[in-house]
């Protein structure tokens, strides 16, 4: 079946970096797009971004541009989410998700990676 | 950006009841619009694409309708899974966007 797994929570302090990594199964890694949303304690979900797996173009929300970079590893059918210059409004949960065919619904989730930015 | 609200915030209903779930957008989206579901410690799960086709997997119970600006989720007949948070999307224009979330709890 189709499955996302991400890696695990991630504890930093203002102004580091987090790498998040969701490795992909059970389908043609290149053939669907990978977006990363994150969702604040008790707060609705937020789209930061979109890379195509299939020749790494990206989209990314404007309020993180400039602090986020997505990429692929098509050899191992990873995709990682990069955050720079971490703030404690970044605490969040960070999902990876598969985007729909030729389309920008997201289906499945990965499970979530919890990112703690405090000092 | 499009900015998507639903309504209402918090919804109570009794099991077995229909509930009505309302999303617009700020401008058009065309049918370029998804529904999630999600439980407390659970990723968001896909429910409906394309304004009303349902993902697979979802039950029937599930319904989406609405083009434009308006959109409706109806759930026919509450179950006791189905208390939940409920998320739109939509995808037509960058950013993709997110409604605040309808919370559907048991009355």
């Amino acid at each position: 079946q189709v499955q996302l797994v991400q890696s695990g929570a991630e504890v930093k302090k203002p102004g580091a970096s987090v790498k998040v990594s969701c490795k992909a199964s059970g389908y043609t890694f290149t053939s669907y797009a990978i977006s990363w949303v994150r969702q604040a304690p008790g707060q609705g979900l937020e789209w930061m971004g979109w890379i195509s797996t299939y020749n790494g173009n990206t989209n990314y929300a404007q309020k993180l541009q400039g602090r986020v970079t997505m990429t692929t590893d098509t050899s191992t059918s990873t995709a990682y989410m990069e955050l720079r210059s971490l703030r404690s409004d970044d605490t969040a949960v960070y999902y990876c998700a598969k985007a729909g065919a030729a389309a920008g619904w997201f289906d499945p989730w990965g499970q979530g990676t919890l990112v703690t930015v405090s000092s | 950006e499009i900015v998507m609200t639903q309504s209402p915030a918090t919804l109570s209903v009794s099991p077995g009841e229909r509930a009505t779930l309302s999303c617009r957008a700020s401008q058009s989206v065309n049918s370029n619009l998804a529904w999630y579901q999600q439980k407390p410690g659970q990723a968001p799960r896909l429910l409906i694409y394309g304004a009303s086709t349902r993902a697979t997997g979802i039950p029937a119970r599930f319904s989406g309708s609405g083009s434009g600006t308006e959109f409706t989720l109806t759930i026919s007949s509450l179950q006791s899974e189905d208390f939940a948070v409920y998320y739109c999307q939509q995808y037509n224009y960058w950013p993709w966007t997110f409604g605040q979330g309808t919370k559907v709890e048991i009355k």
